[in-house]
């Protein structure tokens, strides 16, 4: 069975600053899909990033960039310029390629922003 | 375009009571699935609903059911409650099983 975990219960930054949250999972599957998730206190889930396995490029959107590391089975996610609208939980998650949508959570870090 | 909905938004039940959550997809998606949020954890998979059938459970044991209507929306059954039960529970639908998962914002409940 896949797992995720995520080391960081806590993290906190500085608005302006550059933090980068950790997560690693195992699998022994070659081919599947990593996200992150950002989970405001308003409880929406919102998918912050995708990252396939087999693309060998980080993905970036916007503010937000991966660091994945497939033979480590690392993803970390890097929020540059941060704004205290990323204040959140943030959950890594897994998913198979191959059969259904089910998604495998890590224990989540939760962002703190100091203005 | 409405997103995925969920109601009721906040549920307090006893132990040993049944209760019933709703969950309506995203315009167009034909798949729901359900999660547990426990406070202070990630969600974990209770099942997932495609063609009004049961396509993947999780472990969870069968006091946990659900259905999927011709609409494509869904329902999470508990039966029996245990405190253990309260969590964030959580609907999320897709394009069809491997589609992109958008959430809805959950159903609280709380066991007393």
């Amino acid at each position: 069975a896949q797992t995720v975990t995520q080391s960081q219960p806590e993290m906190s930054v500085q608005e302006a600053e550059t933090v980068t949250l950790s997560c690693t999972y195992d699998t022994s599957e070659s081919d599947y899909y990593l996200f992150w998730y950002k989970q405001p206190p308003s409880r929406q889930m919102i998918l912050v990033i995708r990252q396939e396995a087999y693309k060998q490029q980080n993905a970036t959107e916007n503010r937000f960039s991966v660091n994945f590391q497939k033979a480590a089975k690392s993803f970390s996610l890097k929020i540059s310029d941060s704004q205290l609208g990323d204040a959140a939980m943030y959950f890594c998650a897994y998913r198979n390629i191959q059969g259904a949508q089910k998604l495998v959570f890590g224990q989540g870090t939760r962002l703190t922003i100091n203005p | 375009d409405a997103g995925v909905t969920q109601s009721p938004t906040h549920l307090i039940k006893t132990r040993g009571q049944q209760v019933t959550l709703r969950c309506s997809p995203k315009s167009g998606h034909d798949t729901v699935s359900w999660y547990q949020q426990a406070l202070g954890q990630g969600p974990q998979f209770i099942f997932q609903y495609y063609e009004e059938e049961e396509r993947q459970r999780g472990n969870f044991p069968d006091r946990f059911s659900g259905h999927q209507f011709p609409n494509y929306s869904s329902e999470l059954n508990v039966n029996a409650l245990l405190l253990g039960d309260s969590a964030l529970y959580l609907c999320a639908s897709s394009l069809n099983r491997q589609g992109r998962p958008f959430f809805g914002p959950g159903t609280r409940l709380t066991v007393l």
